[in-house]
């Protein structure tokens, strides 16, 4: 079994200052872990993902995230927050060779001006 | 070169018809996954189909909804006799690969609407 939490429905933070995302995982096997961006209206967009390499991986637009086994997260992070950040993300885990990718709930960002 | 192509983008329907919802995948992507995303909720898996296969329906309600994905054209998501409760947007992904450890792409999805 397999799943994603993602911390916090909403989160909002002026232009410039940290993005963080939440997201935990739950799988009984090693996971392959990513990131999606939905703007409005569109479909999901991959920000990155994490296939048992690197732990930190690094993905569009400036965002990343790292992976910590100990703490079973793979929080999403960008330094400098930019208005055209303002969309849904994503967490989503799946397994080696699994046709199930199971999403979190998703954190809508607003960012300030 | 296109991404994933779904149409119709919006699609009202009365209650009691049917919906039909067609994805075509990426040049060169011979998996289909249909996904549903109700308000204010991530997406739930659905269906996995390859080229004249369904492969694994263990997200498909057991009745009114059914998938395919013919030699030639579009895969199809078929709702027969919609209800209210249909209401959401689907969306459809595609990967050269079999399964999701590569990652999917996304079309921009359908929005039904059952009124």
């Amino acid at each position: 079994a397999q799943s994603v939490t993602q911390l916090g429905s909403h989160v909002s933070v002026s232009e410039g200052a940290l993005v963080l995302l939440r997201c935990n995982y739950s799988s009984s096997v090693p996971p392959y872990l990513f990131w999606y961006v939905q703007y409005p209206n569109q479909g999901l967009q991959l920000l990155l993902k994490y296939t048992s390499a690197a732990t930190l991986v690094k993905g569009i637009n400036g965002f990343e995230a790292e992976f910590k086994k100990s703490e079973t997260s793979f929080h999403l992070t960008k330094p400098s927050a930019h208005m055209s950040d303002a969309a849904e993300y994503f967490c989503a885990v799946t397994q080696y060779n699994n046709n199930d990718m199971r999403f979190g709930a998703g954190t809508r960002l607003t960012v300030k001006p | 070169n296109a991404g994933v192509m779904q149409n119709p983008r919006h699609l009202v329907r009365r209650r009691g018809q049917e919906a039909r919802l067609r994805c075509s995948p990426m040049k060169g992507h011979s998996h289909v996954y249909w996904y549903r995303q109700l308000p204010e909720e991530g997406l739930k898996f659905m269906v996995y189909l390859q080229k004249e296969n369904i492969i694994d329906e263990s997200g498909m309600p057991k009745e009114r909804f059914s998938a395919e994905f013919p030699k030639e054209g579009p895969s199809i998501l078929r709702i027969q006799q919609v209800v209210r409760g249909d209401s959401a947007a689907y969306f459809c992904a595609s990967s050269r690969e079999r399964g999701s450890n590569y990652g999917y792409t996304f079309g921009s999805g359908t929005r039904l609407t059952v009124v």
